[in-house]
Parts: C-alpha cells; sequence; structure tokens
C-alpha cells in the first residue's frame, strides 16, 4: 500500500497524560500536513512541512503540540498534558510541493482523552 | 479563519436520483478541492478546481468552480449505494479551509 499511514488508528488516554502520532506520508510527497476534526466538522488546518522545515501553524497548534518531521519523511505528533477538549481525530495528509491543492490523506487516529 | 458553508447538511435520496450540494464563503479562493469521507477513515479527493468557472467531471461526478470565487458547486449523477458518506468542500487561501460537510444517505 503506497497511501498515508498513520499509526496508531485509535488511542484512548487519561487526561494530563501526554500521546505522540505518527504519520507517514506517500514516498515521494515534500509536503506533510495535521489536520484536526472534531465530530460533525470538517478537518481544521493545525500545521504543515515542506521536507523538514515546519512552515506553517494555526493558531489551533496551542503549545501542549507539538509537531516535527527530522529526516523529512515521517512525522510526529505530540500533545503534552492532554486535555478532553483534544478528543477528536487527528488527520495527517501529504503532497507534492508542486500540486499541494492535491493533498491525500491518512485513515487518522482517533484520540479520546478520558 | 475563513468559514466554508455547506448546504443542504443532510440528504436523504432514492438510488438514481441525482444530488446537487454546494459551498458557499465570504471569501474568495483560488482553488476549490470537493473530497468524501467514510465513517472511520480520512478525507477522499474526489474533483479539483482550479480557475473561476471551471467546470469538471469525474465519472458520475460533476464540480463547478463558481464565477465569483466565493463558490462551488458539486452534482452526483444516477446515485448509487455506495455513494453513502460526508461530502466537504474545501477551499485553499494559504492554507485549506473545509466546509462542515453534506451527508448523503442513499436509500436502495
Amino acid at each position: 500500500d503506497t497511501g498515508v499511514s498513520q499509526d496508531p488508528r485509535h488511542k484512548i488516554t487519561k487526561r494530563g497524560q501526554n500521546v505522540t502520532f505518527r504519520c507517514d506520508p506517500i514516498s515521494e510527497h515534500n509536503r506533510l500536513y495535521w489536520y484536526r476534526q472534531t465530530l460533525g466538522q470538517g478537518p481544521e488546518f493545525l500545521t504543515y512541512f515542506q521536507n523538514e522545515a515546519q512552515l506553517e501553524k494555526s493558531r489551533l497548534l496551542s503549545d501542549r503540540f507539538s509537531a516535527e518531521r527530522p529526516k523529512g519523511s515521517f512525522s510526529t505528533l505530540e500533545i503534552q498534558r492532554t486535555e478532553q477538549g483534544d478528543s477528536a481525530m487527528y488527520l495527517c495528509a501529504s503532497s507534492l510541493a508542486t500540486a499541494t491543492y492535491e493533498q491525500y490523506f491518512g485513515p487518522g487516529t482517533r484520540l479520546t482523552v478520558t | 479563519g475563513q468559514q466554508l458553508n455547506q448546504s443542504p447538511q443532510s440528504m436523504f435520496i432514492q438510488e438514481g436520483e441525482d444530488v446537487s450540494m454546494n459551498c458557499t464563503s465570504s471569501s474568495i479562493f483560488n482553488t476549490w478541492l470537493w473530497y468524501k469521507q467514510e465513517p472511520g477513515e480520512g478525507p477522499v479527493l474526489l474533483i479539483a478546481l482550479y480557475k473561476a468557472g471551471e467546470l469538471t467531471s469525474n465519472g458520475r461526478l460533476t464540480a463547478q468552480f463558481g464565477i465569483t470565487r466565493k463558490d462551488s458547486f458539486l452534482n452526483i449523477s444516477a446515485s448509487i449505494p455506495s455513494d453513502v458518506g460526508i461530502y466537504f468542500c474545501a477551499g485553499l487561501f494559504n492554507q485549506f479551509y473545509f466546509g462542515t460537510g453534506t451527508s448523503l444517505t442513499v436509500i436502495p
């Protein structure tokens, strides 16, 4: 399968714990995006990388959130001191820098904070 | 942030019927996209539109980029049960902004 993959698919954690999600983009794609989606809403942009550089962050990305893409391949999204309001689907997408509109999404990681 | 309004919010139709949905914004976008999302999965890109007035088809799906650049439309002809899902529009202006979705149910 050469699509975007995300791990884990589901994560249940207690409030206050830290969680980390991983995204593996399509191999030739140099742009990688993170979105958050809550029930009944469309995805909301969080941040994106071109290669290893983080080029933009949304105001939704509080200081408890951090994302990395150390070698320009896979990316991780960490949430520290999780809150119940962080419960959502976290989606990763990737694209070529020359065709930013053609974003291909992974299956998402469903986070539940209890 | 930018607000994209989709209508209708939900649709219940008989198999074989045509479907129309739209997406409007208070801001101008350079690119419009339409995605379909099924439960527990990420959105799947259906159609991308790059120029005002552009009309693009993908099988039974046809989408249009509004002349004002503030709206877009998606039509599905001769619906089938596998068309069930939530359809999202997305507009590109520096970053992507997604609509709230139209939930489609097709009754066999």
